[in-house]
């Protein structure tokens, strides 16, 4: 099955600064790829996805990018706000999977 | 919030009492998905239903057992409650045939003494 590995854990960054959250996956027919975001005792919520015919996707000030060949995709936030801080999934799917399989998180604070 | 609801939001129970969590949408989706989240293990795959009384296996299966008898409800049973199952569950649910995202419920969180 897929696997999904994701770095780093933990992640600070002063207010203002870009942050970067890099996730590898295994199976190389994996299409689709959502990133999601947990505020402290919330529910995950979709920010932004990418599929595979697509190599970046931005929305405001979040962006992710997908290299297909190194099977690794990154969540890119710039000009940080201490409201983005939250713990941020990954994830990968095949379009014919039933499933997602998620990233362990990374945990990115914020500093004022 | 895509229509989902999860009761009860939070439960404490005792080791080896069987324990029921329900999850409802309101939107007649075909997929719905249990998960459970722990501390540096994101979040991890229970069971999911792709209809009425079609349900798999995932990830973490082993100990919980669910039901599906309407589209609306999907049933998760811990049926035999353990320490180790303390955790947050959540469910989700996937919009249409053809598109993978999930969405999910406000989760429960159940503490197993």
């Amino acid at each position: 099955g897929e696997n999904v590995e994701q770095h780093p854990s933990t992640l600070s960054v002063q207010e203002g600064d870009s942050a970067v959250i890099k996730c590898t996956y295994s199976d190389s027919a994996s299409n689709y790829f959502p990133w999601y975001k947990q505020e402290l005792g919330k529910r995950p919520q979709l920010i932004i996805d990418i599929r595979s015919n697509v190599g970046e996707k931005k929305d405001q000030r979040i962006a992710v990018t997908l290299n297909k060949t190194a099977k690794h995709f990154s969540l890119h936030i710039t000009e940080t706000q201490p409201e983005d801080s939250a713990v941020y999934f990954c994830a990968a799917s095949l379009s014919s999977a039933r499933q997602l399989t998620f990233g362990s998180g990374t945990q990115l604070t914020v500093l004022p | 919030d895509a229509g989902i609801t999860q009761s009860p939001r939070h439960k404490v129970t005792e080791t080896g009492t069987p324990v029921t969590l329900r999850c409802h949408q309101t939107e007649n989706h075909r997929y719905m998905y249990w998960y459970r989240q722990d501390p540096g293990h994101g979040l991890r795959l229970i069971h999911y239903s792709y209809g009425v009384k079609d349900t798999d296996k995932g990830e973490v299966s082993d100990g919980y057992s669910v039901s599906r008898s309407k589209t609306e409800d999907f049933l998760l049973t811990l049926e035999s409650a353990t320490s180790s199952q303390t955790s947050v569950y959540f469910c989700a649910i996937r919009i249409g045939t053809g598109e993978e995202t999930q969405y999910f419920g406000p989760g429960t969180r159940l503490l197993v003494l």
